[in-house]
């Protein structure tokens, strides 16, 4: 069984058009978050979640819309897909605490024509 | 703010020697932890080794360690023995123990010749 699982792997869309990627994990952790990889390999934050809860929102556009069902999901829905909003996507999962570390999905490539 | 930094962009090594990959962190937070993930180019991401700021020894895993001198703020990693197989991105990362969040450096290059 995959940890964290996210779906899916590759998305190739064209502006405009409205996307979303979904992630499950399956460890029972509290806290789930969704992270951007651009093309220089830089990791950046995007959101966190504890227990269905926001916790972090960075400065990201609100084009960028995470939804929460239950503590082991966590989607990202994005409208009005830009060019630059190309990247690789990656959820993770962790528990609470600064000696956790963060369990990662394999990540969704996204490619906006 | 926690702040991440990691100098060396690419490191090249041969194989079977040791190497170093850098990495200082800024934090006002007395309690947080340091990880180091590697990412080939496969792309997942691989947990490799974990430092907490109050541990007294260094960490070790398997031909990983991690060098920490708590006074310089800096937690390198050191590959020993190195493998064909160890040419990937290598990521350094902080989490403090008040926040959510766990902050990435911009990753280290690392190319093993054979």
């Amino acid at each position: 069984d995959t940890a964290v699982s996210q779906t899916p792997k590759y998305l190739v869309t064209q502006m405009g058009n409205d996307k979303s990627i979904k992630c499950e994990q399956n460890l029972g952790h509290d806290t789930m978050y969704w992270y951007k990889q651009d093309s220089k390999k830089f990791l950046k934050i995007m959101f966190s979640y504890n227990n269905k809860e926001l916790i972090i929102n960075e400065t990201v556009p609100n084009r960028f819309s995470p939804k929460s069902p239950d503590k082991a999901h966590l989607n990202l829905h994005i409208n009005s897909l830009e060019l630059g909003d190309s990247a690789v996507y990656f959820c993770a999962s962790s528990r609470r605490g600064g000696n956790e570390k963060l369990f990662f999905g394999s990540g969704t490539q996204l490619s906006v024509l | 703010a926690q702040k991440i930094t990691q100098t060396q962009p690419g490191m090249f090594v041969q194989e079977k020697e040791a190497v170093t990959l850098d990495c200082t962190y800024d934090t006002s937070d007395p309690s947080y932890g340091l990880f180091w993930y590697k990412q080939p180019s496969s792309g997942e991401m691989i947990f490799l080794i974990y430092q907490g700021s109050y541990d007294q020894q260094n960490a070790t895993e398997g031909r990983y360690s991690l060098n920490f001198q708590k006074a310089r703020k800096s937690a390198n990693l050191v590959i020993s023995a190195s493998q064909l197989g160890d040419s990937a991105m290598y990521f350094c990362a902080m989490r403090e123990a008040h926040n959510n969040d766990m902050r990435f450096g911009a990753g280290t290059r690392l190319t093993v010749k054979p």
